[in-house]
């Protein structure tokens, strides 16, 4: 079972707002940041978010993220036909010293 | 541009080895860690191993420790993956990534495309 609990999908309609959740514990999210990959099928997976509210250049702005204790979401506004994938949170965990992954979320745009 | 190249996966017999290897450019390769992630098809991601750019620390999951060694050899800017006692659970896409520094607990930034490594009789 992954550290990190996400729900198995999420879906949306063009333009809507979504969020999808990451659930942890105190030995992972709240000690390092939480960061948010997307990931098409048959392709690698990209940063969307990194230090829970980070995003590299290039990401749109439609993508945001946030941390409150011990769970992160991910934020993604003016759905897109585009940002039908899957996506992915991680973090390093101190206590298990290594990345651990969300079991990820498939994004359908309906 | 970062680019991570992996190669050296293919078919194997359970109880056998294979070496992944994974050429890397576009950045100052030991200034930085590195990890390899697997993802079984249709299934998640799942973290496999690190390796510090620094002291060259290295860091496994559970799943793989004891079967699995990652190295890195800074003059050709490569990281490595020897698999030995392969078992049909290992089967999975493997792919390179780049942490954000050099220290391992940075996290990954970069990924390759990923090599599959079959295990099967």
């Amino acid at each position: 079972q992954p550290v990190l609990t996400q729900p198995p999908s999420a879906s949306g309609t063009p333009g809507q707002r979504v969020t999808i959740s990451c659930s942890g514990t105190g030995s992972n999210i709240g000690v390092n940041g939480v960061i948010w990959y997307q990931q098409i099928p048959g392709t690698a997976p990209r940063v969307l978010i990194y230090s829970n509210n980070q995003r590299p250049s290039g990401v749109p702005d439609r993508f945001s993220g946030s941390e409150s204790g011990t769970s992160a979401s991910l934020a993604i506004s003016g759905l897109q036909s585009e940002d039908e994938a899957d996506y992915f949170c991680s973090v390093w965990h101190f206590g298990l010293r290594g990345v651990v992954f969300g079991g990820g979320t498939r994004l359908t745009v309906l | 541009e970062v680019n991570l190249l992996e190669s050296g996966g293919g078919l194997v017999q359970p109880g056998g080895s294979l070496r992944l290897s994974c050429a890397a450019s576009g950045f100052t390769f030991n200034n930085y860690a590195m990890n390899w992630v697997r993802q079984a098809p249709g299934k998640g991601l799942e973290w496999v191993s690190s390796i510090s750019g620094a002291d060259y620390s290295t860091y496994y999951a559970d799943s793989v420790k004891g079967r699995f060694t990652i190295s890195r050899d800074n003059s050709k800017n490569t990281v490595f993956l020897l698999m030995s006692s392969l078992r049909a659970e290992d089967t999975a896409v493997y792919l390179c990534a780049k942490s954000f520094g050099l220290g391992v607990s940075t996290s990954i930034e970069s990924w390759g495309q990923g090599t599959l490594v079959n295990v099967s009789s």
